[in-house]
């Protein structure tokens, strides 16, 4: 079955620390990549995204990911976290053909703190 | 500033009323989506149209939900009756289906917060 697995469900760092959050798939077809961020009493918004071509793309905030198919990630980091980043964070992938890569599916969710 | 726009943002409903959420989403959108957030089972995919025809509603339970669009600029996401396990958040989002991945993007709206009581 296909799904998605963020691992830890709450991550705390310092300002000024980096940010890493992760995010593996499983599936037998490498699918499209997407994280979002999610404050409180929000909706979703989208951070970055992997479709094709280069593998490590950047994203709004600083925040970047690479896609590594030998390692079926997705893992979002930033190199110096600021008090803004905290909010949830939803990786999201969606399969198959052009014209439903639309349809996500999402991990649980990281809920990232940033103390002082 | 386009966006999507969900209403009403809080719904306090008894036990058995029906409920309505709308969902305008941006103008020129063709994809429209309604997903559920709950602790428990995270963002689920409830439905999903597109043109305004419905292509997959299999995470909707049939019984007592149902989803429409009677226009393009309109997507309505119906309980009846409501039971207290469908307290959650309900997010509509929209996009376009060009055809090509890299230019799909889902827009969430803010999203309708209902308890059932």
């Amino acid at each position: 079955a296909q799904s998605v697995t963020q691992l830890g469900s709450h991550v705390s760092v310092s300002e000024g620390a980096l940010v890493l959050l992760r995010c593996n798939y499983s599936s037998s077809v490498p699918p499209y990549l997407f994280w979002y961020v999610q404050y409180p009493n929000q909706g979703l918004q989208l951070l970055l995204k992997y479709t094709t071509g280069a593998t490590l793309v950047k994203g709004i905030n600083g925040f970047e990911a690479e896609f590594k198919k030998s390692e079926t990630s997705f893992h979002l980091t930033k190199p110096s976290a600021h008090m803004s980043d905290a909010a949830e964070y939803f990786c999201a992938v969606s399969w198959g053909f052009i014209g439903t890569a639309s349809k996500l599916t999402f991990g649980t969710g990281t809920r990232l703190q940033v103390t002082l | 500033d386009a966006r999507v726009t969900q209403t009403p943002r809080h719904k306090v409903t008894e036990m058995g009323q029906e409920v309505t959420m709308r969902c305008q989403p941006i103008l020129g959108h063709n994809t429209v989506f309604w997903y559920r957030q709950t602790m428990m089972q995270g963002l689920e995919l409830l439905a999903y149209f597109r043109n305004r025809a419905p292509l997959d509603d299999s995470g909707m339970p049939k019984d007592r939900f149902s989803a429409e669009m009677p226009d393009a600029t309109l997507a309505t996401l119906k309980i009846q009756p409501s039971e207290p396990r469908d307290s959650a958040v309900y997010f509509c989002a929209s996009g376009i289906e060009t055809g090509d991945p890299a230019n799909t993007e889902a827009f969430f709206g803010q999203g309708t917060r209902l308890t059932v009581v």
